[in-house]
Protein backbone atom coordinates (compact mmCIF):
# COMPACT_ATOMS: atom_id res chain seq x y z
CA UNK A 1 0.00 0.00 0.00
CA UNK A 2 0.94 3.31 -0.81
CA UNK A 3 2.32 5.67 1.81
CA UNK A 4 1.33 8.87 1.26
CA UNK A 5 -2.46 9.90 1.29
CA UNK A 6 -4.05 12.99 -0.27
CA UNK A 7 -7.22 14.68 1.30
CA UNK A 8 -8.87 16.50 0.03
CA UNK A 9 -10.44 14.13 -2.64
CA UNK A 10 -10.83 17.26 -4.55
CA UNK A 11 -11.32 21.09 -4.03
CA UNK A 12 -12.97 23.39 -6.17
CA UNK A 13 -11.93 27.69 -5.54
CA UNK A 14 -12.28 30.44 -7.13
CA UNK A 15 -9.03 31.72 -9.53
CA UNK A 16 -7.19 34.16 -6.63
CA UNK A 17 -7.99 32.28 -3.59
CA UNK A 18 -5.63 29.94 -1.70
CA UNK A 19 -6.19 26.38 -1.92
CA UNK A 20 -4.61 23.74 1.11
CA UNK A 21 -4.43 20.13 0.59
CA UNK A 22 -2.43 17.57 2.82
CA UNK A 23 -1.00 13.99 3.04
CA UNK A 24 -0.72 12.23 5.86
CA UNK A 25 2.50 9.32 5.86
CA UNK A 26 2.37 6.14 7.84
CA UNK A 27 6.47 5.72 8.90
CA UNK A 28 9.38 7.58 9.31
CA UNK A 29 10.63 9.51 6.14
CA UNK A 30 13.79 11.14 4.98
CA UNK A 31 12.26 13.45 2.61
CA UNK A 32 8.72 14.20 1.01
CA UNK A 33 7.71 15.47 -2.31
CA UNK A 34 4.79 17.12 -3.67
CA UNK A 35 3.74 16.76 -7.66
CA UNK A 36 1.32 18.11 -9.74
CA UNK A 37 -0.74 16.36 -12.87
CA UNK A 38 -2.58 18.15 -15.56
CA UNK A 39 -4.98 15.77 -17.10
CA UNK A 40 -3.46 13.36 -19.19
CA UNK A 41 -0.28 13.93 -18.54
CA UNK A 42 3.22 12.32 -16.56
CA UNK A 43 3.58 13.91 -13.10
CA UNK A 44 5.80 17.15 -12.60
CA UNK A 45 7.54 17.33 -9.59
CA UNK A 46 6.62 20.64 -7.67
CA UNK A 47 9.12 20.68 -4.66
CA UNK A 48 10.84 18.40 -2.19
CA UNK A 49 10.93 18.91 1.46
CA UNK A 50 13.57 17.25 3.62
CA UNK A 51 12.84 15.46 7.31
CA UNK A 52 14.44 18.33 9.00
CA UNK A 53 12.68 21.13 7.46
CA UNK A 54 9.61 22.40 8.85
CA UNK A 55 8.65 25.12 5.91
CA UNK A 56 9.93 25.69 2.42
CA UNK A 57 8.76 27.58 -0.60
CA UNK A 58 9.01 27.94 -3.96
CA UNK A 59 6.92 30.57 -5.65
CA UNK A 60 3.30 30.69 -4.86
CA UNK A 61 4.04 27.29 -3.15
CA UNK A 62 4.23 26.64 0.62
CA UNK A 63 4.77 23.44 1.96
CA UNK A 64 4.97 22.62 5.89
CA UNK A 65 6.29 19.42 7.43
CA UNK A 66 4.99 17.90 11.17
CA UNK A 67 7.43 14.75 10.95
CA UNK A 68 5.38 14.03 14.65
CA UNK A 69 2.14 13.86 13.15
CA UNK A 70 3.25 12.41 10.22
CA UNK A 71 1.82 15.03 7.94
CA UNK A 72 2.42 17.69 5.58
CA UNK A 73 0.22 20.20 3.59
CA UNK A 74 0.69 22.12 0.64
CA UNK A 75 -0.53 25.62 -0.31
CA UNK A 76 -0.95 27.36 -3.63
CA UNK A 77 -1.40 31.08 -2.84
CA UNK A 78 -3.55 33.18 -5.17
CA UNK A 79 -4.50 30.31 -7.64
CA UNK A 80 -4.80 30.74 -11.11
CA UNK A 81 -6.88 28.63 -13.29
CA UNK A 82 -3.25 27.04 -14.86
CA UNK A 83 -3.58 25.28 -11.35
CA UNK A 84 -6.43 22.77 -12.17
CA UNK A 85 -4.64 19.78 -11.92
CA UNK A 86 -4.20 16.41 -9.66
CA UNK A 87 -1.25 16.77 -6.91
CA UNK A 88 0.33 13.98 -5.05
CA UNK A 89 2.55 13.34 -2.49
CA UNK A 90 5.13 10.66 -2.30
CA UNK A 91 7.74 9.70 0.30
CA UNK A 92 11.57 8.55 -0.71
CA UNK A 93 10.61 5.59 1.42
CA UNK A 94 8.22 4.70 -0.94
CA UNK A 95 7.52 6.19 -4.14
CA UNK A 96 4.10 5.34 -4.22
CA UNK A 97 1.46 7.33 -4.95
CA UNK A 98 -2.21 8.24 -2.82
CA UNK A 99 -5.15 8.93 -5.12
CA UNK A 100 -4.18 12.49 -4.89
CA UNK A 101 -6.21 16.09 -4.56
CA UNK A 102 -8.14 17.25 -7.65
CA UNK A 103 -8.01 20.95 -7.73
CA UNK A 104 -10.68 23.03 -10.02
CA UNK A 105 -9.62 26.70 -10.01
CA UNK A 106 -12.46 28.56 -11.38
CA UNK A 107 -12.06 31.57 -13.36
CA UNK B 1 18.08 17.03 -22.51
CA UNK B 2 15.12 15.93 -24.03
CA UNK B 3 13.31 14.55 -20.99
CA UNK B 4 12.02 11.08 -20.45
CA UNK B 5 11.25 9.23 -23.52
CA UNK B 6 8.39 6.20 -24.46
CA UNK B 7 7.59 4.95 -27.18
CA UNK B 8 4.23 4.25 -28.35
CA UNK B 9 2.07 6.99 -26.99
CA UNK B 10 -0.58 5.25 -28.02
CA UNK B 11 -1.03 1.42 -28.70
CA UNK B 12 -4.57 -0.41 -29.26
CA UNK B 13 -4.14 -4.52 -29.92
CA UNK B 14 -6.74 -6.76 -29.24
CA UNK B 15 -7.00 -9.19 -26.17
CA UNK B 16 -4.36 -12.26 -26.29
CA UNK B 17 -1.52 -10.00 -28.13
CA UNK B 18 1.71 -9.33 -26.88
CA UNK B 19 2.46 -5.29 -25.97
CA UNK B 20 5.86 -4.04 -25.59
CA UNK B 21 6.40 -0.41 -23.61
CA UNK B 22 9.53 1.35 -24.14
CA UNK B 23 11.18 3.60 -21.92
CA UNK B 24 14.81 5.48 -22.35
CA UNK B 25 15.49 7.56 -19.10
CA UNK B 26 16.88 10.55 -18.91
CA UNK B 27 20.57 10.33 -19.26
CA UNK B 28 22.61 10.01 -16.07
CA UNK B 29 19.90 8.57 -14.13
CA UNK B 30 20.14 5.65 -12.28
CA UNK B 31 16.73 4.83 -11.60
CA UNK B 32 13.97 4.14 -13.39
CA UNK B 33 10.25 3.34 -12.28
CA UNK B 34 7.29 2.18 -13.96
CA UNK B 35 3.60 2.90 -13.06
CA UNK B 36 0.31 2.22 -14.66
CA UNK B 37 -2.86 5.12 -13.95
CA UNK B 38 -6.69 4.35 -14.58
CA UNK B 39 -9.48 5.62 -12.69
CA UNK B 40 -10.49 2.80 -10.82
CA UNK B 41 -7.14 1.94 -8.96
CA UNK B 42 -5.12 5.23 -9.41
CA UNK B 43 -1.44 5.70 -10.29
CA UNK B 44 -0.18 1.95 -9.22
CA UNK B 45 3.86 1.80 -8.76
CA UNK B 46 4.81 -1.40 -10.86
CA UNK B 47 8.48 -1.90 -10.90
CA UNK B 48 11.51 0.11 -10.00
CA UNK B 49 15.45 -0.43 -10.92
CA UNK B 50 18.15 1.15 -9.60
CA UNK B 51 21.40 0.88 -11.56
CA UNK B 52 19.51 -1.42 -14.19
CA UNK B 53 19.02 -4.02 -11.48
CA UNK B 54 14.80 -4.67 -10.38
CA UNK B 55 14.51 -3.45 -6.36
CA UNK B 56 10.84 -4.10 -5.70
CA UNK B 57 8.66 -5.92 -8.18
CA UNK B 58 6.04 -6.39 -5.87
CA UNK B 59 3.48 -4.19 -7.71
CA UNK B 60 3.33 -6.33 -11.00
CA UNK B 61 -0.22 -7.34 -11.37
CA UNK B 62 0.94 -11.10 -12.33
CA UNK B 63 3.23 -13.19 -14.39
CA UNK B 64 1.93 -11.41 -17.88
CA UNK B 65 4.21 -8.81 -16.68
CA UNK B 66 7.38 -8.08 -16.91
CA UNK B 67 10.22 -5.80 -17.21
CA UNK B 68 13.63 -5.29 -18.60
CA UNK B 69 16.45 -3.00 -18.36
CA UNK B 70 19.42 -4.46 -19.71
CA UNK B 71 21.36 -1.01 -20.14
CA UNK B 72 21.15 2.20 -18.05
CA UNK B 73 19.83 4.11 -21.61
CA UNK B 74 16.43 1.48 -22.16
CA UNK B 75 13.92 -0.07 -20.41
CA UNK B 76 10.98 -2.22 -21.28
CA UNK B 77 7.48 -3.26 -19.98
CA UNK B 78 5.88 -6.28 -21.36
CA UNK B 79 2.54 -7.77 -20.89
CA UNK B 80 1.65 -11.50 -22.29
CA UNK B 81 -0.84 -12.14 -23.10
CA UNK B 82 -2.74 -8.96 -22.98
CA UNK B 83 -6.02 -8.70 -21.47
CA UNK B 84 -8.74 -5.45 -21.63
CA UNK B 85 -8.10 -4.91 -18.00
CA UNK B 86 -4.86 -4.14 -18.60
CA UNK B 87 -6.44 -1.02 -20.84
CA UNK B 88 -4.50 2.20 -19.00
CA UNK B 89 -2.06 4.64 -18.73
CA UNK B 90 1.48 3.59 -18.32
CA UNK B 91 3.93 5.71 -16.86
CA UNK B 92 8.15 5.46 -17.28
CA UNK B 93 9.88 7.84 -14.70
CA UNK B 94 13.68 8.28 -14.14
CA UNK B 95 15.66 9.56 -11.11
CA UNK B 96 18.79 10.67 -9.84
CA UNK B 97 19.31 8.69 -6.53
CA UNK B 98 21.87 11.36 -4.55
CA UNK B 99 21.26 11.90 -0.87
CA UNK B 100 18.53 9.90 -0.48
CA UNK B 101 16.56 11.93 -2.99
CA UNK B 102 14.23 10.70 -5.82
CA UNK B 103 13.08 13.25 -7.20
CA UNK B 104 11.44 11.54 -10.63
CA UNK B 105 11.00 12.85 -13.71
CA UNK B 106 7.69 11.61 -15.79
CA UNK B 107 7.57 10.54 -19.50
CA UNK B 108 4.11 11.28 -21.48
CA UNK B 109 3.09 8.01 -20.71
CA UNK B 110 1.97 5.41 -23.08
CA UNK B 111 -1.99 4.92 -23.27
CA UNK B 112 -2.88 1.55 -23.43
CA UNK B 113 -6.08 0.18 -25.01
CA UNK B 114 -6.95 -3.35 -25.10
CA UNK B 115 -9.63 -4.23 -26.79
Amino acid sequence: SQQGEEDPQALSIQEGENATMNCSYKTSINNLQWYRQNSGRGLVHLILIRSNEREKHSGRLRVTLDTSKKSSSLLITASRAADTASYFCATDDDMRFGAGTRLTVKP
Amino acid sequence: DAGVIQSPRHEVTEMGQEVTLRCKPISGHNSLFWYRQTMMRGLELLIYFNNNVPIDDSGMPEDRFSAKMPNASFSTLKIQPSEPRDSAVYFCASSLMASGSYEQYFGPGTRLTVT
